[in-house]
């Protein structure tokens, strides 16, 4: 089936420290990858996309490259900010007609000052 | 302007209640979805109507009745509150084309079942 797992959190980090936060997918075919953000409070936010394999989406200095060989979709930050504390979740569409997003479990980010 | 709205954002109510929640979204998308969100931020989706027509149905208790006036809206109905039934829901639309649609989400309803 498709699924998608997400490194467990809470991820918690200086500011200006490097970010990954891990993302592996199962899939048929060649599904699309999403990274969303949840800040408190509110709803979620698409952060950045990939449609096919080796493209790299970006974002508010946020990147992730969709890996087809290791069917990964890794998020990165060279340098994050407290601003940037909140939930991550990836997401995959399957290419069918259902329209489906399959969201990961959600990564709680905690960025200290 | 907002993009996806939903009311009310917060809803407290007893076990055994009726209630709904509204959604409407001024993005001209022929797609809207509901979706749940449990404690842990674990999110499911539970419906998602095309141009008024239900495309998807989870495994969802039929308690919970969706129903879509127009491509704009989408309300979400749920009879016999269960205190299981307390969670975030987030409503969300896209437009049904091309490989890297988004989905735009609302704001979210708390529903507190006491």
């Amino acid at each position: 089936g498709n699924s998608v797992t997400q490194m467990e959190g809470p991820v918690t980090l200086s500011e200006e420290a490097f970010l990954t936060i891990n993302c592996t997918y199962t899939a048929t075919g060649y599904p699309s990858l999403f990274w969303y953000v949840q800040y408190p409070g509110e709803g979620l936010q698409l952060l950045l996309k990939a449609t096919k394999a080796d493209d790299k989406g970006s974002n508010k200095g946020f990147e992730a490259t969709y890996r087809k060989e290791t069917t990964s979709f890794h998020l990165e930050k060279g340098s994050v900010q407290v601003s940037d504390s909140a939930v991550y979740f990836c997401a995959l569409k399957r290419m069918d007609s259902s329209y489906k997003l399959i969201f990961g479990s959600g990564t709680r980010l905690l960025v200290r000052p | 302007d907002t993009a996806v709205s939903q009311t009310p954002k917060y809803l407290v109510t007893q076990m055994g209640n009726d209630k709904s929640i509204k959604c409407e979204q001024n993005l001209g998308h022929d797609t809207m979805y509901w979706y749940k969100q449990d404690s842990k931020k674990f999110l499911k989706i539970m419906f998602s109507y095309n141009n008024k027509e239900l495309i998807i149905n989870e495994t969802v208790p039929n308690r919970f009745s969706p129903k879509s006036p127009d491509k704009a809206h989408l309300n979400l109905h749920i009879n016999s509150l269960e205190l299981g039934d307390s969670a975030v829901y987030f409503c969300a639309s896209s437009s049904r084309v091309g490989r890297g649609y988004e989905q735009y989400f609302g704001p979210g309803t708390r529903l507190t079942v006491t």
